[in-house]
């Protein structure tokens, strides 16, 4: 149970140019989802908290207008790389947490990431 | 701020040795610490989560343990093999209901 699917698993763009990754839970309803960034050889660093019907929260230094985050439904939120740029060039991975009431601390399920390539 | 630190960052053991991996946080208020494989260029695969009120989790070959009063975390792996080459992640879900990740211990297994 609990999957979560993260597209796409890889793409590659042009600078200056926007790309939308998606994540979904398969298999369950998720009010919190939650986007990581991961640069080669570190870990993963919390841009941002998506709940469903609200804005999202951001970290601090995570601009959100580069970064738009759209979660329109139970299960699916959207990330957005704006105008995007080389150092953009990231891992990008998604997880959600199962919208059980009070259970705060149940596991999360992550995406299998995306391989974000900026030229 | 809650601080997560993972020693050693590699390690590179022989088939059938039994290991320990470390996981150290700052704020000891958490709901609970889950650890982590990565596979290279892979998404996250969950092994163990240890609520706060729990002192350890067993599944097959992997043994994790929890002292949340003193910030630390062990996870176990008996008899390795080179299959379970990958990077463990640990990771504290703290009372801000965020997740927080260590930088990871890199961990070969050779044949």
């Amino acid at each position: 149970g609990a999957v979560v699917s993260q597209h796409p698993s890889r793409v590659i763009c042009k600078s200056g140019t926007s790309v939308k990754i998606e994540c979904r839970s398969l298999d369950f309803q998720a009010t919190t989802m939650f986007w990581y960034r991961q640069f080669p050889k570190q870990s993963l660093m919390l841009m941002a908290t998506s709940n469903e019907g609200s804005k999202a929260t951001y970290e601090q230094g995570v601009e959100k207008d580069k970064f738009l985050i759209n979660h329109a439904s139970l299960t699916l939120s959207t990330l957005t790389v704006t105008s995007a740029h080389p150092e953009d060039s990231s891992f990008y991975i998604c997880s959600a947490r199962v919208a059980t009431s009070g259970q705060i601390n149940s596991p999360l399920h992550f995406g299998n990431g995306t391989r974000l390539t900026v030229t | 701020k809650q601080e997560v630190t993972q020693i050693p960052a590699a390690l590179s053991v022989p088939e059938g040795e039994n290991l320990v991996l470390n996981c150290s946080f700052t704020d000891s208020a958490i709901y609970n610490l889950q650890w982590f494989r990565q596979d290279p260029g892979k998404g996250l695969t969950s092994l163990l989560l240890i609520q706060s009120s729990q002192r350890e989790q067993t599944s097959g070959r992997l043994n994790a343990s929890l002292d949340k009063s003193s910030g630390r975390s062990t996870l176990y792996i008996a008899a390795s093999q080179p299959g379970d080459s990958a990077t463990y992640l640990c990771a504290v879900f703290n009372q801000g209901g965020k997740l927080i990740f260590g930088q990871g211990t890199e961990l070969s297994v050779k044949p």
